[in-house]
């Protein structure tokens, strides 16, 4: 898996869009891109993944870069309990069969 | 729809001791993997089972030891347990034809005293 670089803690003012970056400058052009969090005292949670498009769902939108080494997750309208920790992933498969590994991910504060 | 479910939740262990901690995968997965998170760090791959057989692992010792049942259950045995191995466990369940996402359980928090 390529190796993901992300901002170790971010703000955001609440009802703001939060963008947290990805750096993956080394993703080979058949690795995906997968982002998840995690509330404290819960597990990781999946919100999005895309290859080389824009993605969009009900939790979050993902822009990756035409060169693919970087992304941005876009959440367009923090709430508290957005706050939370927020991993980046590069992995080869999104099915089963395939590890995450997990960086240190970004520490978002969402503030009233 | 119940997601995954661990047990546990919480745990304390002498060093020494063996542990065995338990999940039940999503309902319609049928592979599940093991993560071990040390406090203020990311989740770390263990291993993942399919088809009741160990299919992937990660750099964990021989201690660490699973097993798949038939009914895509799993439980993860750690023997000789040190003060390190004090950490949360994560059970992460998926379908391995499916294309989403893997559903994680809350985790069991275990302590080694």
């Amino acid at each position: 898996d390529a190796k993901t670089t992300q901002p170790p803690s971010m703000d955001c003012a609440e009802g703001r869009a939060a963008n947290l970056p990805c750096n993956h400058s080394t993703i080979s052009g058949n690795e995906y891109v997968y982002w998840y969090r995690q509330i404290h005292s819960q597990g990781p949670q999946y919100i999005i993944h895309g290859l080389k498009n824009n993605e969009t769902n009900e939790m979050a939108s993902l822009i990756i870069t035409e060169d693919r080494k970087s992304s941005t997750l876009i959440l367009p309208h923090a709430t508290l309990r957005d706050t939370a920790v927020y991993y980046c992933i590069a992995s080869l498969s999104h099915n089963a069969g395939n590890m995450l590994t997990f960086g240190g991910g970004t520490r978002l504060m969402v503030k009233p | 729809d119940a997601g995954v479910t661990q047990s546990p939740t919480h745990l304390i262990k002498t060093r020494g001791q063996q542990v065995t901690l338990r999940c039940s995968p999503k309902s319609g997965h049928d592979t599940v993997s093991w993560y071990q998170q040390a406090l203020g760090q990311g989740p770390q791959f263990i291993f993942q089972y399919y088809e009741e057989e160990e299919r992937q692992r990660g750099n964990f010792p021989d201690r660490f030891s699973g097993h798949q049942f038939p009914n895509y259950s799993s439980e993860l045995n750690v023997n000789a347990l040190l003060l390190g191995d004090s950490a949360l466990y994560l059970c992460a369940s998926s379908l391995e034809a499916g294309v989403y996402g893997y559903t994680f359980g809350s985790g069991t928090r275990l302590t080694v005293v």
